[in-house]
């Protein structure tokens, strides 16, 4: 299957500073990325879709301005946290649409922010 | 109301024994139909996909699901599960009408444990 990968894949940081995370697909082009969160012991929650090219499209409830997408070329989205807080603390998984009928996922970015 | 609902929380079963995992759904009659595997602090991997055809599809690792459309269920199967099996377990749907993944449905997992 396809290949999904993400870096870091996990990154500790202090209250107030930003960190990025990259989603690469490696082996296909992806014009569509997503971005998930996922709390403990539950299943992901979509926060946005990422569009090569253009703005991505946020779930309702999420902030576009703390939480910043990129998705600059076929085989990169990125995912800003800006301003972490603790609260920001979670697993992070983007995952890649291939052949706009099947998403493939990245490993994971465990994010603790102190 | 529109969902995707796997029933059983958490499954045991014996290291060699068979597994039964379900999967029902309520996005019309011709979903896009998914089942991802997800390790202790991993992403998800994808273990197999049903879009048409020949509603027993086989998948990675020795799995399998059916689809039945009678029963909108998309139930996974293993005959011989290994202690390399223990994780949480996705069914994810994308309801009739839309072309594409990107709109995706989860269920709330399963979680499944290996008794050696």
């Amino acid at each position: 299957g396809a290949v999904v990968s993400q870096h870091p894949s996990w990154v500790i940081c202090k209250s107030g500073t930003s960190v990025k995370i990259e989603c690469r697909s490696l082996d296909f082009q992806a014009t569509t990325m997503f971005w998930y969160r996922q709390f403990p012991k539950q299943s992901l929650m979509l926060m946005a879709t990422s569009n090569e090219g253009s703005k991505a499209t946020y779930e309702q409830g999420v902030e576009k301005d703390k939480f910043l997408i990129n998705h600059a070329s076929l085989t990169l989205s990125t995912l800003t946290v800006t301003s972490a807080h603790p609260e920001d603390s979670s697993f992070y998984i983007c995952s890649a649409l291939e052949n706009g009928d099947t998403q493939y996922f990245g490993p994971g970015t465990r994010l603790t922010v102190l | 109301a529109q969902s995707v609902t796997q029933p059983d929380i958490h499954i045991t079963v014996s290291e060699g024994a068979s597994l039964e995992l379900r999967c029902n759904y309520s996005y019309g009659a011709t979903p896009y139909l998914f089942w991802y595997v997800q390790s202790p602090g991993q992403g998800l991997q994808l273990l197999l996909k049903y879009f048409s055809g020949d509603t027993l599809v086989q998948g990675i690792k020795g799995f399998e699901a059916e689809f039945k459309r009678s029963q909108s269920s998309f139930n996974l199967r293993k005959p011989s599960v290994h202690w390399s099996d223990a994780a949480e377990y996705f069914c994810a749907v994308v309801p009739e009408g839309y072309s594409s993944a990107s709109k995706i449905i989860f269920g709330s997992g399963t979680r499944l444990s290996i008794r050696p």
